[in-house]
């Protein structure tokens, strides 16, 4: 989707904190704010999800922009196991619909 | 258990063929999806079935036609395969059509057009 923009890649170093941004600038008042994660020769694999509210799970927290043009995506310790691509994209009665992705290294 | 799965893993096939994916979810979901992901890894949704019936249908060639037997099956059917249909295709299904249902992916069928 190209109203849904991420840095092509990122990368961070082992046990540290990665936030990984994502714009939507153009998103409806009722698309949900999703991201995904592609491990190599992978289907995408749900991470988190939300609408306005900050939300917090075992794999990631999101943080939601209070106008809802942006979020990030935030990963409290990253370990090598979480180098993938993250997607993020908007969910609407049409689906799913993704930004190009960002390349999350991680360095030992 | 998988949750949903596709097959075949991967499909080598010449130009001109007609070809079939076949995709199974064991979730109950009601909805079901295919995502084309091309070389530049650009995910993109061709199409969705909910209850058997056919709510999104993006600009997708008419070459490529979704059949669902029941809830549990979305097959994609792609008759005269050309080049630039080499891809990896995804299945994926949720429990609904809402924004809010988070969708689980298949494995992914590689298919190589030559």
């Amino acid at each position: 989707d190209a109203k849904t923009t991420q840095p092509n890649s990122m990368e961070s170093n082992e046990e540290e904190p990665v936030h990984l941004p994502c714009n939507h600038s153009t998103i409806s008042g009722t698309d949900y704010i999703h991201w995904y994660r592609q491990l190599p020769s992978q289907g995408p694999e749900y991470v988190i999800h939300g609408l306005t509210s900050n939300v917090n799970n075992r794999m990631a927290s999101l943080a939601i922009a209070e106008d809802r043009k942006s979020s990030t995506l935030i990963l409290h310790r990253a370990t090598l196991r979480d180098a993938a691509v993250y997607y993020c994209g908007r969910g609407g009665a049409d689906g799913l619909t993704f930004g190009k992705g960002t390349h999350l290294i991680i360095q030992p | 258990d998988t949750a949903v799965s596709q097959t075949p893993k991967y499909l080598v096939t010449q130009m001109g063929n007609d070809k079939s994916i076949k995709c199974e979810q064991n979730l109950g979901h009601d909805t079901m999806y295919w995502y084309k992901q091309d070389s530049k890894k650009f995910l993109k949704i061709m199409f969705s079935y909910n209850n058997k019936e056919l709510i999104i249908n993006e600009t997708v060639p008419n070459r490529f036609s979704p059949k669902s037997p029941d809830k549990a099956h979305l097959n994609l059917h792609i008759n005269s395969l050309e080049l630039g249909d080499s891809a990896v295709y995804f299945c994926a299904s949720s429990q609904e059509t809402s924004g809010r249902s988070m969708k689980f992916f298949g494995p992914g069928t590689r298919l190589t057009v030559l």
